[in-house]
């Protein structure tokens, strides 16, 4: 199983208040990812990176943000949680392919089940 | 506009038949696809891919198979077992882009 660890694995919390999630991957991947499944939508791209400090959004980014200051790390922050952010939220990392195929499967985290109340 | 779907939101197969998932997808830039199967409380697992200079891959008891020209993939299984009742997504990108576009899911049952 690819190193990806995703904290915390539950989380409830209040309309309004900002909330983190954390991505950690020991596989020295370049690439991560923060997708959201809902019902009816299957797994939707929220934010991903690059790289070190390279960030780009996703379709649904609207009302998170996300750094990665190191390798390993990926962060995910609601601002102000609303009832539409009740959701799963995964993490997933790709590593770069070379040469004529350019593209790589993603490896996912166990999720992160979080409910906005 | 989600660029991939997956129209059949469930299957129910009995246990040794075939199992046969379909996606259509919109983007003619797509060039990779694949097979996710996912478990409740745990994340996606890639299953299998193919890419667009094929039309057939197979890894034990699942074969995808692409049809570029309709844009149209498809997942055997055979035979059906009591533990692939799942999820499955499918997805897919373009030559370079390593974001995934997912379809909304086909859950499958497979009937002892």
């Amino acid at each position: 199983d690819a190193g990806i660890t995703q904290s915390p694995r539950h989380k409830v919390t209040e309309t309004g208040t900002p909330v983190t999630l954390r991505c950690h991957q020991t596989e020295n991947h370049r690439y991560m990812y923060w997708y959201r499944q809902d019902p009816g939508h299957g797994l939707r791209l929220i934010h991903y990176s690059y790289g070190v400090k390279d960030t780009d959004k996703g379709e649904v980014s609207d009302g998170y943000s996300v750094s990665r200051s190191k390798t390993e790390d990926f962060l995910l922050t609601l601002e102000s949680a609303t009832s539409s952010q009740t959701s799963v939220y995964f993490c997933a990392i790709s590593a770069e392919v070379t040469g004529e195929r350019g593209n790589a499967e993603a490896f996912f985290g166990q999720g992160t089940r979080l409910t906005v109340v | 506009d989600q660029q991939v779907k997956q129209n059949s939101p469930s299957l129910s197969v009995q246990e040794g038949r075939i199992s046969i998932l379909n996606c259509d997808y919109t983007n003619s830039m797509f060039d990779y696809f694949l097979w996710y199967k996912k478990y409740p409380a745990e994340g996606p697992t890639f299953l299998i891919s193919i890419s667009s200079i094929k039309d057939k891959n197979e890894d034990g008891r699942f074969t995808v198979f692409l049809n570029k020209s309709a844009k149209h993939l498809s997942l055997h299984i055979v035979p059906s077992q009591p533990g692939d009742s799942a999820v499955y997504f499918c997805a897919a990108s373009s030559f370079g882009d390593y974001k995934l576009s997912f379809g909304a899911g086909t859950t499958v049952t497979v009937r002892a």
